[in-house]
């Protein structure tokens, strides 16, 4: 079954720690987005890639990383800058900007603080 | 600014149908307008997607006007288990740059 996969479901990051997401996706889209989701709110674009080894800041980038050295792998990291980590986070890959195919959602990650 | 919005809340009785709409008033020339539901703690799933007049599949109905700056999603006969949020996405292009926007999402309840 093609589709994508985020790794772990739950999440604990202690103070000053470093954490990175996990999100893979057999379905050779090109673009891979992550999402940062708080509670009873909408998405918001942390950052997104189009093409290996290329990505660009979203809206709240500040506090975050990525890479993108594989197509089929996107991780997340939150760094210790980001000061209120503690959300829902969702990764979503398309076959490309300007494609009319819809980005397809993994199931999330949740993460808290310790 | 691009902004995309929807109705925070509605409430509906099963059997129902329910229209929800989303106001995109910087959709990009040549984008798609795609729906998406979410479950508490799950990743959105799709809908419904199309670009003009209207577009109906096995669970929904897209209607989008002539001047794409708005679209409804109709959900026929709503049941308990439709109860979710609702989200439109659309690209935009603002300032010469390209790129996706969440609406601001529409909780639905449906009520027995």
């Amino acid at each position: 079954d093609g589709g994508i996969t985020q790794s772990p479901k739950y999440l604990f990051r202690k103070e000053g720690q470093n954490v990175t997401l996990s999100c893979e996706q057999n379905l050779n889209h090109d673009a891979m987005y992550w999402y940062r989701q708080d509670p009873g709110q909408g998405l918001r674009l942390i950052y997104y890639s189009q093409i290996v080894n290329d990505f660009q800041k979203g809206d709240i980038a500040e506090g975050y990383s990525v890479s993108r050295e594989k197509k089929e792998s996107f991780p997340l990291t939150v760094t210790s800058a980001q000061k209120n980590p503690t959300a829902f986070y969702l990764c979503a890959s398309h076959r490309g900007l300007g494609s009319n195919q819809p980005q397809h959602f993994g199931d999330g990650t949740r993460l808290s603080i310790l | 600014l691009a902004k995309t919005t929807q109705p925070i809340s509605m409430d509906s009785y099963e059997g129902q149908e329910v229209n929800i709409t989303c106001s995109h008033n910087n959709i990009a020339t040549n984008d798609y307008i795609t729906w998406y539901q979410q479950f508490p703690s799950q990743g959105p799933r799709f809908i419904i997607q199309g670009y003009k007049t209207k577009v109906t599949n096995e669970v929904a109905s897209l209607f989008i006007p002539a001047d794409r700056k708005s679209s409804t999603l109709s959900l026929p006969r709503v049941s308990l288990s439709d109860t979710a949020v609702y989200y439109c996405l659309v690209g935009v292009t603002t300032s010469g740059t390209y790129k996706y926007i969440f609406g601001t999402g529409t909780r639905l309840k449906v009520l027995a």
